[in-house]
């Protein structure tokens, strides 16, 4: 079945130390989004490529870096971790224009020591 | 500034009902509505959607309906299955492109 895949599921790292989220997709969607979600909240859009063209929301902070070496892989990098990055990742695909569904992996929990 | 708002964060409903979920906007420019069903340590899923030329959508046992002039847009489950209890995100786009969702209504349906 085609999908949106995020590894890994669960990553713990230490406050300050870099980690990297990775997502893969099957669908051939031209947009992949990153997604950060705590608690019950509402997802906040970090950012998103269309193709290889990168588009920053103004409020996501410097910390957060993205690369999307082809259509299939995208990455969301967190340079120095602090405690308030712990959240859900959520990444998710779509086809650009048009009325058409985001189509979601199942996240990645990302923790702080 | 919520543009979209989900007003009940949680609905208790009693198996074989109808669930009623509300979800309001304010910014009249967007145009494409969809509800997505978000399952514990489970990414969103895509449920169903409605374009702003249409007032009304259904698929199986879920059908939203909209209604612009109030800016108001709701999900309706006949009849309530227990494996729907879940927490229920609508969101709104312009042209189908970034989506604004939000802050989800949990479901609970007891048997």
């Amino acid at each position: 079945d085609a999908m949106v895949i995020q590894n890994p599921r669960y990553q713990v790292t230490q406050f300050g130390k870099p980690v990297t989220l990775s997502c893969s997709q099957t669908l051939n969607h031209n947009v992949m989004y990153w997604y950060q979600q705590k608690s019950s909240q509402a997802p906040k859009l970090l950012f998103h490529y269309y193709d290889k063209d990168f588009n920053n929301e103004a409020d996501t902070p410097d910390n957060f870096q993205s690369r999307r070496p082809n259509t299939s892989f995208c990455f969301l990098d967190i340079r120095s971790p602090g405690l308030g990055d712990a959240a859900m990742y959520l990444c998710a695909t779509s086809y650009f224009g048009g009325n058409q569904p985001q189509h979601f992996g199942d996240g990645t929990r990302l923790s702080i020591l | 500034d919520q543009q979209v708002k989900q007003n009940s964060p949680s609905l208790s409903v009693q198996e074989g009902r109808i669930s009623i979920l509300n979800c309001d906007y304010t910014n009249s420019m967007f145009d494409y509505f969809l509800w997505y069903k978000k399952y514990p340590a489970e990414g969103p899923t895509f449920l169903i959607s409605i374009s702003s030329i249409k007032d009304k959508n259904e698929d199986g046992r879920f059908t939203v309906f909209l209604n612009k002039s109030a800016k108001h847009l709701s999900l309706h489950i006949v009849p309530s299955q227990p494996g729907d209890s879940a927490v229920y995100f609508c969101a709104a786009s312009v042209a189908g492109n970034m989506l604004t969702f939000g802050g989800g209504t949990r479901l609970m349906v007891k048997p």
